[in-house]
């Protein structure tokens, strides 16, 4: 089945700075990457998505980039703010169930 | 309503005992899915109903595990003879039919003492 790794675990920025976070797969067959938000108490939140068809989608301050040959797909934030402040998971999905990667703990300090 | 909606949002429960979690989906959504996330771990899968049936249950840890949706909308997540090692955060996700965009619920958090 498919595995994801995210990288890093935890992630410390200044507000104003840019935050990557990385994740590689390893079933080929997937072909749809999102990326989940969530804060303490809550449930995970979508707030991008991409398909393998397509190498970069950007919304606003979030871009996502996928490198199919190498099989590993970023999340780029800019601009960052506190509120960004949440665990961000990546997913990977062949068929139709998703596998997530452990996930990244995001602090944005004022 | 305009999300998921998942209940309880707490549940703790004895050893032993059966416990039922309850997921009502975004509206129209045929896809619904189960997912289990322990702390400080991503969710991991584990039931997946298209309509009435379910697709994949692969991700069910064992027989104590059982889900059903016998309408195509409202879902139960029902566990036999709870175990310790049962208590994590249950996540119910729905999917509009033919896209594989998961909204999640708030979740139940399962406590077994």
């Amino acid at each position: 089945g498919e595995n994801v790794e995210q990288h890093p675990s935890t992630l410390s920025v200044q507000e104003g700075d840019s935050a990557v976070i990385k994740c590689t797969y390893s079933d080929s067959a997937s072909n749809y990457f999102p990326w989940y938000k969530q804060e303490l108490g809550k449930g995970p939140q979508l707030i991008i998505d991409i398909r393998s068809n397509v190498g970069e989608k950007k919304d606003q301050r979030i871009a996502v980039t996928l490198n199919k040959t190498a099989k590993h797909f970023s999340l780029h934030i800019t601009e960052t703010q506190p509120e960004d402040s949440a665990v961000y998971f990546c997913a990977g999905a062949g068929y139709s169930t998703l596998t997530f990667g452990k996930g990244t703990m995001l602090l944005v300090s004022p | 309503g305009a999300g998921v909606s998942q209940t309880p949002s707490n549940k703790v429960t004895e050893k032993g005992k059966y416990v039922e979690l309850r997921c009502d989906p975004i509206s129209g959504h045929t896809a619904l899915y189960w997912y289990r996330q322990s702390l400080g771990q991503g969710p991991e899968f584990l039931i997946y109903f298209q309509g009435t049936g379910a697709a994949d249950d692969s991700g069910l840890p064992n027989d104590r595990f059982f889900a059903v949706r016998p309408e195509g909308s409202v879902s139960t997540l029902k566990i036999q003879r709870t175990e310790r090692g049962d208590s994590a955060v249950y996540l119910c996700a729905s999917s509009p039919s033919g896209q594989r965009e998961a909204f999640f619920g708030q979740g139940t958090r399962l406590t077994v003492v």
